[in-house]
């Protein structure tokens, strides 16, 4: 069985101050992770994948994950939030699932806001 | 280098209407996966569509079904509509499956 929970359905941070979203996973297989956002009425875009490398990703707009498989955790952290963070953002796992195909499956999403 | 194109982006059908959404994948991307956002919810796989054919799918009734043409564009149709269908659907493409590239969705109301 895979899934994916996100500990926070809402965070809500001052402007300047570090972000912390959680995120655990469970799989059968080695998976693959990563975090996408979305702003209001847009898609999704890729901030980061984790794929069996490094343990500490870095991704764009200064965001950063660590893959931590003894406590099967891919949690995201910024050092400072900025005004332009406030999203929903969404943990995603893909795993090798029935008939050899990667299966791919979302989180509920953490809505992030951004006080200034 | 364009991304992900879908269209249409907004979309009003009557319940038990048919409805067709298409995608256009990036670049040099020869997989497409379709998606089903509800409000509030993270997405959930509809179905994946490599050389033509339906790789894999999700557990969403018949009434969904789609198609990728020799451009690698997609299409996914949904018959008999529900208030339910009522969603944001997203279409994503790939040249392998560990990074997808999402289109900005469409957004179908069913009235």
């Amino acid at each position: 069985a895979q899934s994916v929970t996100q500990l926070d359905s809402h965070v809500s941070v001052s402007e300047g101050t570090p972000v912390l979203l959680r995120c655990n996973y469970s799989s059968s297989y080695s998976p693959s992770l990563f975090w996408y956002v979305q702003h209001p009425n847009k898609g999704l875009q890729l901030l980061l994948k984790y794929t069996s490398a490094a343990t500490l990703v870095k991704g764009i707009n200064g965001f950063e994950a660590e893959f931590k498989k003894s406590e099967t955790s891919f949690h995201l952290t910024k050092p400072s939030a900025h005004m332009s963070d406030a999203a929903e953002y969404f943990c995603v796992v893909s795993a090798e699932g029935s008939g050899g195909y990667q299966k791919v499956t979302f989180g509920i999403g953490t809505k992030l806001q951004v006080i200034p | 280098d364009a991304g992900v194109t879908q269209s249409p982006t907004h979309l009003i059908k009557t319940r038990g209407q048919q409805v067709t959404l298409r995608c256009s994948p990036k670049s040099g991307h020869d997989t497409v996966s379709w998606y089903q956002q509800a409000l509030g919810q993270g997405p959930q796989f509809i179905f994946q569509y490599y050389e033509e054919e339906e790789r894999q799918r999700g557990n969403f009734p018949d009434r969904f079904s789609g198609h990728q043409f020799p451009n690698y564009s997609s299409e996914l149709n949904v018959n008999a509509l529900l208030l339910g269908d009522s969603a944001l659907y997203l279409c994503a493409s790939s040249l392998t499956y560990y990074e997808q590239y999402f289109g900005p969705g469409t957004r179908l109301t069913v009235t």
